[in-house]
């Protein structure tokens, strides 16, 4: 099993340009979840989808959209990229019922 | 997470002594509080967990508490080594309908001085 993977692995933007990062996940999870990670500032929610077919917001969801496009997979898009989305943005997913998340190993990303 | 203050942000301890980290939140609601240690350019990963019907939990060299009364749980590594350099994350989850949405902990830098 390849767990959560995602794609890419770096990327650079200009400001106003637009990517969709991909994430997919090998494991049967219901829940996935888009975070950033920033320093000092932990892991922050972006969007999660509970089950297929549903998306709600999480705690930074401005400038961002998702789309959970079947079970295995969750993309998350910058319409617009700002300077301020420069991060490091990681997928997870997990059990409902689980609770424990696995992570992928991450987008470096970089908007100038 | 807006829910979780972990403190301290940075621990340097010496080989083979104990590091404790210290997390508060304040949903009484939450029942769910995960630690994941995340090492230089990798991934999160789970280390230990606890639920709110437990008060201690141990896994070789690691151990979690939680006082449920008080709102805090802490991490515990006794016997320090230089693998466990990384970067600590406490987190406590909120159930929200069906699924649990895990709010973090800005995350602790521990380094073990050989």
């Amino acid at each position: 099993n390849a767990g959560v993977t995602q794609t890419p692995k770096f990327q650079v933007l200009k400001t106003g340009q637009s990517m969709t990062l991909q994430c997919a996940q090998d494991m049967n999870h219901n829940s996935m979840y888009w975070y950033r990670q920033d320093p000092g500032m932990g892991l922050r929610l972006i969007y999660y989808s509970a089950s297929e077919g549903t998306t709600d917001k999480g705690e930074v969801p401005n400038g961002y959209n998702v789309s959970r496009l079947n079970k295995r997979e969750f993309s998350l898009r910058l319409e617009s990229a700002a300077p301020s989305q420069t991060s490091v943005y990681f997928c997870a997913s997990g059990l409902s019922e689980g609770n424990e998340q696995f992570f992928g190993p991450g987008t470096r990303l970089t908007v100038l | 997470g807006e829910n979780v203050e972990q403190h301290p942000s940075t621990l340097s301890v010496q080989e083979g002594d104990s590091a404790v980290i210290k997390c508060t939140y304040s949903d009484s609601a939450s029942n769910y509080f995960p630690w994941y240690k995340q090492e230089l350019g990798k991934r999160p990963q789970l280390i230990i967990d606890i639920r709110s019907n437990v008060g201690e939990k141990k896994d070789q060299r690691i151990a979690v508490t939680l006082n449920k009364t008080a709102k805090h749980f802490s991490l515990h590594i006794t016997e320090t080594q230089p693998e466990d350099s990384a970067v600590y994350f406490c987190a406590e989850a909120g159930l929200l309908l069906n699924d649990y949405k895990l709010s973090f902990g800005a995350g602790t830098t521990v380094t073990v001085r050989a």
